[in-house]
């Protein structure tokens, strides 16, 4: 049980252009998702947590027009890089807390994001 | 105040050995402790956890030790093996609610035979 799937795993696009990576909980309802960033070698770095129905609170440095979060059901989250540029290339993972859960957070296996 | 302090940045274990990371945190409002482990190119995957009321919990090989005073928790692997190679990060959060996960900075632990 709890598995957290990404789509897609990698992805190459030109810079400029936007791209979307799904997040869906398998096998459990997420009221909370969370979308981090990791650099090679480095730790994870939260970007923004949402709640299924309302808009994503954003940690401090991280553009909301840039990387635009949905979470429109219990069980999927979206993050959007608009506009990408080299420099937002990196590895992006999401995680889901199972609501029945008390603080448990369940990763996906993370997205692959190159910007040429 | 929001951090969690990770040592070592790296270690070498013996196959067979007992492979020890620590963790430090200020934050007394932290009630939360997991460990994750990675493997290159995937996510993190959910080791072992505690919460502040017990001093130790033991799963398999794995074993978290919690010094509520010190404001200092630990992970053990007891007989380690070359399959637990990986990069192990320590965390913490707060209550319901507020679930953020303050990570630690990583170990790589690597493990020879």
């Amino acid at each position: 049980g709890a598995v957290v799937s990404q789509h897609p795993s990698w992805v190459i696009c030109k810079s400029g252009t936007s791209v979307k990576i799904e997040c869906r909980s398998l096998d459990f309802q997420a009221t909370t998702m969370f979308w981090y960033r990791q650099f090679p070698k480095q730790s994870l770095m939260l970007m923004a947590t949402s709640n299924e129905g309302s808009k994503a609170t954003y940690e401090q440095g991280v553009e909301k027009d840039k990387f635009l979060i949905n979470h429109a059901s219990l069980t999927l989250s979206t993050l959007t890089v608009t506009s990408a540029h080299p420099e937002d290339s990196s590895f992006y993972i999401c995680s889901a807390r199972d609501r029945g859960s008390y603080n448990e957070q369940f990763f996906g296996p993370g997205t692959r994001l190159t910007v040429l | 105040q929001q951090q969690v302090k990770q040592s070592p940045q790296s270690l070498i274990v013996q196959k067979g050995g007992i492979s020890i990371i620590n963790c430090a945190y200020e934050n007394t409002a932290f009630d939360y402790f997991p460990w994750y482990q990675q493997f290159p190119g995937k996510g993190p995957a959910l080791l072992i956890a505690i919460r502040p009321d017990v001093s130790e919990k033991k799963e398999g090989r794995f074993t978290i030790s919690f010094n509520k005073s010190a404001k200092q928790f630990s992970l053990h692997i007891m007989d380690s093996q070359p399959g637990d190679s990986a990069t192990y990060f320590c965390a913490a959060s707060m209550g319901f609610g507020n679930e953020k996960l303050t990570f630690g900075t990583g170990t790589r632990l690597t493990i020879i035979p």
